[in-house]
């Protein structure tokens, strides 16, 4: 099976601007969560998606935002960008089973740098 | 503030050494979950736990969850350098809500 997949894998912004980040999960996999890690903070949850669905959301500001697509690929978008946003955004897929805690899977991330 | 603590932050032994790693919480969890993060990569689950007490190995891993489901340990016995990494734990809150500890960066000299 193809792994999690996350594109792109670098990106360059500069304050003000939007960005939309891309995450394909395991085939079969129909939650996806994403984090995002920094020096600073560590790994943290950004929200999680099920079934074309926001189920789980963590304490970030509205510019975070999220969507799932009938075929499971996510997407991420942050508007109005900050320096404090430069991170590793990582993207985890898990098959879920209700009542336990299922394997979550990561990509690589995608390391977004804001100027 | 981060809602699981590791300790130590940062650990730098010798071939061989043994090695124990921290992760406290004020919370419970339902289950606790270990990963190890390599340069470049996302993280790789290693082990979850889900029963207070619970104990599991891998090789020469050995992983332990709280009575109470607040904390966990991993210790490492005889660390190699492939053991080098970011290992972090991580508690499920919510079914599928993780929260991640800040993490320990393991570096073991051959």
């Amino acid at each position: 099976k193809a792994g999690v997949t996350q594109t792109p894998r670098y990106l360059i912004k500069t304050r003000g601007q939007q960005v939309t980040l891309s995450c394909s999960p395991i085939s079969g996999h129909r939650s996806v969560s994403w984090y995002q890690q920094t020096p600073g903070q560590g790994l943290q949850f950004l929200f999680e998606y099920f079934s074309e669905t926001q189920r789980n959301k963590g304490n970030f500001p509205g510019r975070f935002s999220g969507r799932q697509f009938s075929n499971s690929r996510s997407e991420m978008n942050v508007s109005t960008l900050e320096l404090g946003d430069s991170a590793l955004y990582l993207c985890a897929s898990s098959s879920w089973t209700s009542g336990r805690t299922d394997t979550q899977y990561f990509g690589p991330g995608t390391r977004l740098t804001v100027l | 503030t981060q809602l699981l603590e590791q300790s130590p932050q940062f650990l730098s032994i010798q071939e061989g050494e043994n090695l124990t790693v921290y992760c406290n919480s004020s919370s419970v969890f339902s289950s606790l979950q270990w990963y190890r993060q390599e340069p470049g990569e996302g993280p790789v689950l290693l082990v979850t736990v889900v029963t207070g007490g619970e104990v599991k190995k891998l090789k020469r891993l050995t992983f332990q969850f709280g009575d109470a489901r607040k904390d966990s340990s991993l210790h490492i016995t005889a660390a190699q350098p492939g053991d080098t990494g970011l290992y972090l734990c991580a508690g499920d809150y919510n079914f599928n809500k993780f929260y991640f500890g800040s993490g320990t960066k393991l570096n073991v000299k051959p």
